[in-house]
């Protein structure tokens, strides 16, 4: 099974600061015959369900401000808030969909500082 | 609008059944992979099951297969997971989420708010 390591567990940003989050598989979620990295990232507020941010490693869904960027490739990567916003605090997850069983990583929980 | 609804969740004993549905819409149903993800009580997210769309293939994580039947009806739009024999570890909120067209390995880019599982004597 894919293993995905996140860290932090969770952070604490000041209003309008950088969030950074990072995510590592056990094996690389890169498809060779496509050059896709099949890691998404999720957003779930309390309460909620979890909501799809960014696909395919670093592609933001419709909809998702521009202030998410998702990079990195194979085993390693990361989740960037350019400009933390107070309705960011959330806990994030990353997932792989490159093979079952698909894991996820444990959740960073970002908090406002 | 894409939306999913989830309904069926309760109390059910160890060892019993229980059957949860997921109605979807806002989609053409039958041409995208469809899922179950779970989330016990104050932890993370763990994907349980998924069913392509194309030909219909399931998966499952190891703990539920043989005890869980993930199945689908494209006549009335609507995802399934039959939960037979469940545990106390299998207590959660079970979310259906959608997938990909015309791939089974895809992220799931709509979910519904999830219904609760209190598996418990």
């Amino acid at each position: 099974d894919f293993v995905m390591t996140q860290s932090p567990d969770s952070l604490a940003v000041s209003l309008g600061e950088r969030a950074t989050i990072h995510c590592k598989s056990s094996q690389s979620v890169l498809y060779s015959s496509n050059n896709k990295n099949y890691l998404a990232w999720y957003q779930q507020r309390p309460g909620q369900p979890p909501k799809l941010l960014i696909s395919w490693a670093s592609t933001r869904e419709s909809g998702v401000p521009d202030r998410f960027s998702g990079s990195g490739s194979g085993t390693d990567f990361t989740l960037t808030i350019s400009s933390l916003q107070a309705e960011d605090v959330a806990v994030y997850y990353c997932q792989q969909y490159y093979s079952t069983p698909l894991t996820f990583g444990g959740g960073t929980r970002v908090e406002i500082k | 609008e894409v939306q999913l609804v989830e309904s069926g969740g309760g109390l059910v004993q160890p060892g019993g059944s229980l059957r949860l549905s997921c109605a979807a819409s806002g989609f053409t149903f039958n041409n995208y992979a469809m899922s179950w993800v779970r989330q016990a009580p104050g932890k993370g997210l763990e994907w349980v099951s998924t069913i392509c769309g194309s030909d219909s293939n399931t998966y499952y994580v190891d703990s539920v297969r043989g005890r869980f039947t993930i199945s689908r009806d494209d006549s009335k739009n609507t995802l399934y997971l039959q939960m037979d024999s469940p545990r106390a570890e299998d207590t959660a909120v079970y979310y259906c989420a959608k997938g990909g067209r015309g791939s089974c390995y895809s992220a799931g880019d709509y979910w519904g708010q999830g219904t609760l599982v209190t598996v418990s004597s």
